[in-house]
């Protein structure tokens, strides 16, 4: 596609439930981000695959986040048994090349995430 | 560990006049410095980087920003700012390698007609 496609847009879900955001990268592109934007705050990193391989997870705040990228194209964030904390805006970034932190990352719009 | 300041959380600036977005930046090693903006509900948007070569970066929409090694800084700049350049900006570094992205808290440029 012509950039990075989050769903959805905006998530409600009551304390306990269980959730899961997808992010559709730019076709081809190796490298993919999740980052946790709470208000007024910048992007905090959460997790990066190159293709299928999560190489780094650890911004990941607990074990209820789990994220996965099984055929190195769509990953999906899944957080279990939500907390109140977990209220942000869930953000997911990708670059063309193998990422050697020279090449700026493509963002999607989010999804924002409201636990009541 | 990496880190980036952002000592404005927000800039006001008139319509025409220059401005400036500061940002200074801690990492080990060469940085590789970016900024980036966000408007309402939206994903950030590359604007410029600095990855070796003239401290000078130009960039997107008429940006540009001056890395400086000595002071650990990297400004952004516009010598004339429009008003739908309204939005919040940050500053972003990581020190190569693959090596997570740090962003700055951001910094809300209001540019008043």
């Amino acid at each position: 596609g012509a950039g990075v496609s989050q769903s959805p847009r905006y998530k409600v879900a009551k304390r306990g439930q269980d959730v899961a955001l997808r992010c559709d990268p730019i076709s081809g592109h190796v490298s993919l981000f999740w980052y946790q934007q709470a208000l007024g705050q910048g992007p905090e990193f959460l997790t990066y695959f190159q293709n299928e391989a999560q190489l780094d997870k650890s911004g990941l705040p607990s074990d209820r986040f789990f994220a996965e990228r099984p055929e190195g194209s769509v990953s999906t964030l899944k957080i279990q048994r939500t907390q109140q904390e977990d209220s942000a805006v869930y953000l997911c970034a990708s670059s063309l090349v193998r990422d050697r932190g020279r090449q700026p990352q493509h963002f999607g719009d989010g999804t924002r995430l409201s636990i009541l | 560990a990496q880190s980036v300041a952002q000592p404005e959380d927000q800039v006001k600036v008139a319509e025409g006049n220059p401005l400036t977005v500061k940002c200074t930046y801690s990492v080990s090693g060469n940085p590789y410095l970016f900024w980036y903006v966000q408007y309402p509900n939206r994903g950030l948007q590359f604007l410029l980087k600095y990855i070796t070569g003239d401290n000078l970066v130009k960039g997107s929409y008429g940006f540009e920003a001056e890395f400086n090694k000595s002071q650990t800084s990297f400004h952004l700049k516009k010598p004339s700012a429009l008003v739908s350049d309204s939005a919040l900006y940050f500053c972003a570094v990581n020190s190569g390698g693959y090596q997570k992205v740090t962003f700055g808290i951001g910094t809300k440029l209001q540019v008043i007609p």
